[in-house]
């Protein structure tokens, strides 16, 4: 089944705590992005790859780094939590469909909470 | 940045009646998506339209485009209590190298048995 998988899906960690959340995707997708969710502030982008080896800042990327050493999988890493980065997060791969446009396929989501 | 803005943000139809979802954007596109998340889970696409287009239909889902207005409509037709969930409307730029998907902050759709 094409999937994309998130893990861990919940996690209570503390301030200060290094912390990775692990995206792997099977449906050979050269575009992989990872989001936030949080209460009327919808969804904002926080990194994105458009292949291997290459990455780029979304719109929150302070206090993020991601890597993306395979095509297939694209961890987010939180160096040093800290509570406002307490939120839902997806990540999300796209092909190219026949407009090259990206058509995401999301994760089922990851709710952090850092007290 | 917040791209694509969506109207209303909470909308509650009977079963059986039409829903009507608006998106505004401000800057030129390639591209404008909808997407459907049920609660606290992921986002599923639903449908894409080209700038060039102005109508698209997939299903019950009618999605229309006035580039001159910039703004997008979300036509569910016949509704169900199945469809209640949040609709999203997304844009790529007409400049960007499509990297960037942004998202609306959402419109909470409730449909009453």
């Amino acid at each position: 089944e094409a999937q994309v998988t998130q893990n861990p899906r919940y996690l209570i960690t503390v301030t200060g705590k290094k912390l990775t959340v692990t995206c792997s995707q099977n449906m050979n997708h050269e575009y992989m992005s990872w989001y936030r969710q949080d209460p009327g502030l919808g969804l904002r982008q926080i990194y994105y790859s458009m292949n291997v080896e290459v990455t780029d800042k979304g719109d929150v990327p302070e206090g993020y780094k991601v890597s993306r050493k395979e095509k297939r999988n694209f961890p987010l890493i939180l160096e040093s939590p800290s509570p406002n980065q307490t939120s839902l997060y997806f990540c999300a791969s796209g092909n190219r469909g026949p407009s090259g446009a990206n058509v995401l396929t999301f994760g089922a989501g990851s709710r952090l909470t850092v007290l | 940045s917040q791209q694509g803005e969506e109207d209303p943000q909470a909308l509650s139809i009977q079963e059986g009646e039409n829903a009507t979802m608006n998106c505004s954007y401000k800057t030129s596109i390639n591209n404008l998506q909808w997407y459907r998340q049920n609660s606290g889970r992921g986002l599923v696409h639903l449908i894409l339209i080209r700038s060039n287009e102005r109508e698209k239909h997939s299903g019950r889902l009618r999605v229309t485009l006035d580039t001159s207005k910039k703004s997008s409509s979300l036509l569910i037709t016949a509704s169900r209590a199945a469809d209640t969930a949040s609709y999203f409307c997304a844009t790529v730029p007409f400049t960007g190298a499509n990297s960037k998907l942004t998202f609306g902050k959402g419109i909470t759709l409730s449909v009453r048995p």
